[in-house]
């Protein structure tokens, strides 16, 4: 079974400060991952998205991530944190080979503090 | 704009009785999901429907049902044997393959017992 998981329920830097939340994820076929973004009592939205094209993958408001295969990982870096960046973070990766095809495993999240 | 309405924002259940969450989207995407989120435990898939007229459980679908009639429309019944429904509750659907693979969210409901 793929699964997720995201070093660090709470990740606090400063404004302007290089972001780097963390993501490793097990799966035994190439999968799909994604980051979203979640503000309070919002739905989540789209950052970027690995799917087997480029592994350094560019998304909204400057983030990047990029696929590690060798180490299972796809952590979010941003060069200058914003306090607009403060928000809870989601890596998830597509199951799209098992019996729930094509649903999305989430990790617990990480909520990021800006501080000015 | 195409997108998935999710309604009501807020609900309130008294103990005992079954709420229905909606969930429209005219994205005209054949699979979506319902999802719960709480507080440091990350989104858990409660129900899927990959076609009209089936749907699948997740992990946590005791005390949920659902129905798949039309393709816009997913809607989620919590019932009185869901213990712990207060949560915030997301609807998606998925469409495309390859580098258009992906999911869109609606904007969620949250649901609290009272």
């Amino acid at each position: 079974a793929q699964s997720v998981t995201q070093l660090g329920s709470h990740v606090s830097v400063s404004e302007g400060a290089l972001v780097l939340l963390r993501c490793n994820y097990s799966s035994s076929v190439p999968p799909y991952l994604f980051w979203y973004v979640q503000y309070p009592n919002q739905g989540l939205q789209l950052l970027l998205k690995y799917t087997s094209a480029a592994t350094l993958v560019k998304g909204i408001n400057g983030f990047e991530a990029e696929f590690k295969k060798s180490e299972t990982s796809f952590h979010l870096t941003k060069p200058s944190a914003h306090m607009s960046d403060a928000a809870e973070y989601f890596c998830a990766v597509s199951d799209r080979y098992g019996g729930s095809q094509g649903n999305l495993i989430f990790g617990k999240g990480t909520k990021l503090s800006v501080k000015p | 704009d195409g997108g998935i309405t999710q309604s009501p924002k807020y609900l309130f259940r008294k103990e005992g009785q079954n709420v229905t969450l909606s969930c429209e989207q005219n994205l005209n995407h054949d699979a979506m999901y319902w999802y719960r989120q709480d507080p440091g435990q990350g989104l858990r898939l409660i129900y899927y429907s990959q076609i009209v007229n089936d749907f699948q459980k997740g992990d946590i679908a005791e005390g949920y049902s659902v129905s798949r009639e039309k393709k816009e429309s997913f809607p989620l019944t919590v019932t009185s044997a869901q213990k712990n429904p207060t949560a915030f509750y997301l609807c998606a659907s998925m469409a495309g393959t390859g580098a258009n693979y992906g999911y869109t969210f609606g904007s969620g409901t949250r649901l609290t017992v009272v």
